[in-house]
């Protein structure tokens, strides 16, 4: 079984709803990860927690929100999504400062 | 928001041929990582690297962490089909990685 796991795989939604994306993990880390892909501009960070209590802005959260609800799960809400949210997700966990395991991704597109 | 500069951002090259890419930034790092990302896949961590002037292998891959600490290069050796995909840079900034933008290869048998 996957250490990360990501759901759902593929989504397509119409501008305006509302979307969650979910990240389970088994691997025991305190430390979880929201990352954006776009061609040609790699994984921009949108928002971390080290904990359950803990929620931190990354370099692009704007339009987007976030919710630990336990050390192994952490999931992605989009309250409006808009075209330009139209991007693969990647939700990653740490038990430290830089090694990073990444989930599967969610192909996220908005019409 | 603070990426890194990668290169080259594409490569199409022969099965059995070696590749060069590297990844260079305006910030100090204290550690560089590399990683690949399959089709359809989430990235996977290839190497990490802990002190300037570092050289660590992994198989047919070779990383150095610059010595300026501000760049980073991967080499691949004998390239083989399977090496296909994009190889992503990552730098160390406090508590947080700063992805580079891809290196996107093919290799064409």
């Amino acid at each position: 079984d996957a250490d990360v796991t990501q759901t759902p795989r593929n989504r397509i939604t119409k501008t305006g709803k509302r979307i969650m994306l979910e990240c389970s993990q088994t691997k025991g880390h305190d430390r979880m990860y929201w990352y954006r892909q776009d061609p040609g501009l790699g994984l921009r960070l949108i928002y971390y927690s080290f904990d359950v209590k803990d929620i931190n802005k990354g370099e692009i959260s704007d339009g987007y929100s976030v919710s630990r609800q336990a050390q192994a799960k952490f999931s992605l809400s989009l309250e409006s999504a808009i075209p330009n949210q139209t991007a693969l997700y990647f939700c990653a966990t740490s038990d430290s400062a830089d090694t990073q395991y990444f989930g599967p991704g969610t192909r996220l597109t908005v019409l | 928001g603070q990426q890194l500069n990668q290169s080259p951002q594409s490569m199409f090259i022969q099965e059995g041929e070696d590749v060069s890419m590297n990844c260079t930034s305006s910030s100090i790092f204290n550690t560089w990582l590399w990683y690949k990302q399959d089709p359809g896949e989430g990235p996977v961590l290839l190497i990490a690297l802990y002190k300037a002037g570092e050289l660590t292998s992994n198989g047919r891959l070779t990383a150095q962490f610059g010595i300026t600490r501000k760049d980073s290069f991967l080499n691949i050796s004998a390239s083989i089909p399977s090496d296909v995909g994009i190889y992503f840079c990552a730098g160390q900034l406090v508590d947080k990685l700063i992805f580079g933008t891809g290196t996107r290869l093919q290799v064409f048998p």
